[in-house]
C-alpha cells in the first residue's frame, strides 16, 4: 500500500531536549516536505527537498532541521524545542514534476513542548 | 507571488442539503490548485485538482469545484452532505515550475442531522 508513515504520531517532550520525527514514504518519490499546522493558520511550509541531498526552507524554517540522506526518508530535527513549536506536523511526498502534482499526506505527529 | 483565501472558517449545512465551500486564490501564473479534506486525527486526503485541463473539475465522494479564472475562484460544491462529510476542508495554490504550495485557513464543514 502507497502510504507515507510519520513517527511518532504523538510526543510530548520538554524545551530544549534534542528530538527527531521520522518520515518515510514507499512511493519512490522525488519530492517531500514538512508542515506544521496551527489553529486558524492552516498548513505552513517548514523544509521541502527535491530530491536526494538537495534541501530548501519554506516558509516557517527556524528552529527546524531536516536532511535527506536517502530518497525514502526526511527526518525532521529540533535541536533544541521551544514552547512554540508545539504543533501538529505532517509530512508530504509526490512524484517528479511541475507544482501540479499533489502531495500524499502522512497521518501527523503531535508535538507538545512543554 | 501566490495566496489563497478561503472565506469561511465555518460552514453549517443540514444532510441532504447543498454543499458550497469558498476558495479565492492569487498567482502571478497559471496555478494548479487544489481541494484537500481533513478528518479528525487524521492526515490530508486529495478531493480533487485543476491542472488546467477542464474547468469543472470532478473529484471523490461526489465533490466537485469550478476554476474560475476571471474571478479567481475555485469554490468547491457537492449537491447533497452526508453526514461523512464533516471535517476540515483546505484549498491549496502551486505555481507551476515551483515546490511550495500554500495552504488556505481552512473550512470546518458541519453536516447537521
Amino acid at each position: 500500500e502507497a502510504q507515507v508513515t510519520q513517527n511518532p504520531r504523538y510526543l510530548i517532550t520538554v524545551t530544549g531536549k534534542k528530538l527527531t520525527v521520522t518520515c518515510s514514504q514507499n512511493m519512490n518519490h522525488e519530492y517531500m516536505s514538512w508542515y506544521r499546522q496551527d489553529p486558524g493558520l492552516g498548513l505552513r511550509q517548514i523544509y521541502y527537498s527535491m530530491n536526494v541531498e538537495v534541501t530548501d526552507k519554506g516558509d516557517v524554517p527556524e528552529g527546524y532541521k531536516v536532511s535527506r540522506k536517502e530518497k525514502r526518508n526526511f527526518p525532521l530535527i529540533l535541536e533544541s524545542p521551544s514552547p512554540n513549536q508545539t504543533s501538529l506536523y505532517f509530512c508530504a511526498s509526490r512524484a517528479r514534476g511541475a507544482g501540479n502534482q499533489p502531495q500524499h499526506f502522512g497521518d501527523g505527529t503531535r508535538l507538545s513542548i512543554l | 507571488a501566490q495566496s489563497v483565501t478561503q472565506l469561511d472558517s465555518h460552514v453549517s449545512v443540514s444532510e441532504g442539503t447543498p454543499v458550497l465551500l469558498r476558495c479565492n486564490y492569487s498567482s502571478s501564473y497559471s496555478p494548479s490548485l487544489f481541494w484537500y479534506v481533513q478528518h479528525p486525527n487524521k492526515g490530508l486526503q486529495l478531493l480533487l485538482k485543476y491542472t488546467s485541463a477542464a474547468t469543472l473539475v470532478k473529484g471523490i465522494n461526489g465533490f466537485e469545484a469550478e476554476f474560475k479564472k476571471s474571478e479567481t475562484s475555485f469554490h468547491l460544491t457537492k449537491p447533497s452532505a452526508h453526514m461523512s462529510d464533516a471535517a476540515e476542508y483546505f484549498c491549496v495554490v502551486s505555481a507551476p515550475g515551483t515546490y511550495k504550495y500554500i495552504f488556505g485557513t481552512g473550512t470546518r464543514l458541519k453536516v447537521l442531522a
